[in-house]
């Protein structure tokens, strides 16, 4: 059972709008969260992460909202360009096992130009 | 800044061969990390080396071997290979245990 879900297996967006990539989770432990991305035949590398203990990061045009409440982080990209076309992968590190990391099925982005 | 090294690239195997992939990093790194990625499947982890000297499954770890030959090399090894198998395998590092992770470019396995 997937504990990291990224509902949304594809998005589009327009260059020099906001893209705005989804991820919810299911187990409560989880204490740090990451997001990766992943271009074709290259390793995913990583983009920008968020303790539990904020709502906000800010990273330039990346900004990462945490709801723990809602168990809902989102990844948004302001303004998107076409080199951000990429797999987003959403991870969490569950702190009740070992912090192991626990990663989502990823979201493909496409900027249109 | 070679980071993650990875060898090989691609590579075709017939049921039944072995074979052994190479990662080293050049971080000093502490923790690394062999994943496997499937259509449809994300990341899944097959085995890890939380410190030199020390491996661990990870979630997939039948099939394969691994060996942590010092700080910077960790290899993973297919003693017999099977068409379920076939995969883009990633080798990671981090500073500690699942912090922030650089990966390597992959290895793309077919077993025919």
């Amino acid at each position: 059972d997937q504990q990291v879900k990224q509902n949304s297996p594809s998005l589009s967006v327009q260059e020099g709008r906001i893209s705005i990539l989804n991820c919810d989770y299911t187990n409560s432990m989880f204490d740090y969260f990451l997001w990766y991305k992943k271009y074709p035949a290259e390793g995913p590398t990583f983009l920008i992460s968020i303790s539990s203990i904020k709502d906000k990061n800010e990273d330039g045009r990346f900004t990462v909202f945490l709801n723990k409440s809602a168990k809902h982080l989102s990844l948004h990209i302001v303004p998107s360009q076409p080199g951000d076309s990429a797999v987003y992968f959403c991870a969490a590190l569950d702190a009740g096992n070992n912090r192991k990391l626990i990663w989502g099925l990823g979201t493909s982005l496409a900027v249109n130009p | 800044n070679a980071g993650v090294t990875q060898t090989p690239k691609f590579q075709v195997l017939k049921t039944g061969q072995s074979m052994t992939l190479q990662c080293a990093q050049d971080m000093n790194h502490n923790s690394m990390y062999w994943y496997r990625q499937d259509p449809g499947m994300g990341l899944r982890l097959i085995y890890y080396s939380a410190s030199e000297g020390t491996t661990d499954k990870g979630e997939v770890p039948n099939g394969y071997n691994v060996s942590r030959l010092n700080k910077r090399e960790f290899s993973l090894r297919l003693e017999s290979a099977a068409p379920s198998q076939t995969s883009v395998y990633f080798c990671a590092s981090t500073p500690g245990m699942n912090t922030e992770a650089f990966f390597g470019q992959g290895t793309r396995l077919t077993v025919v």
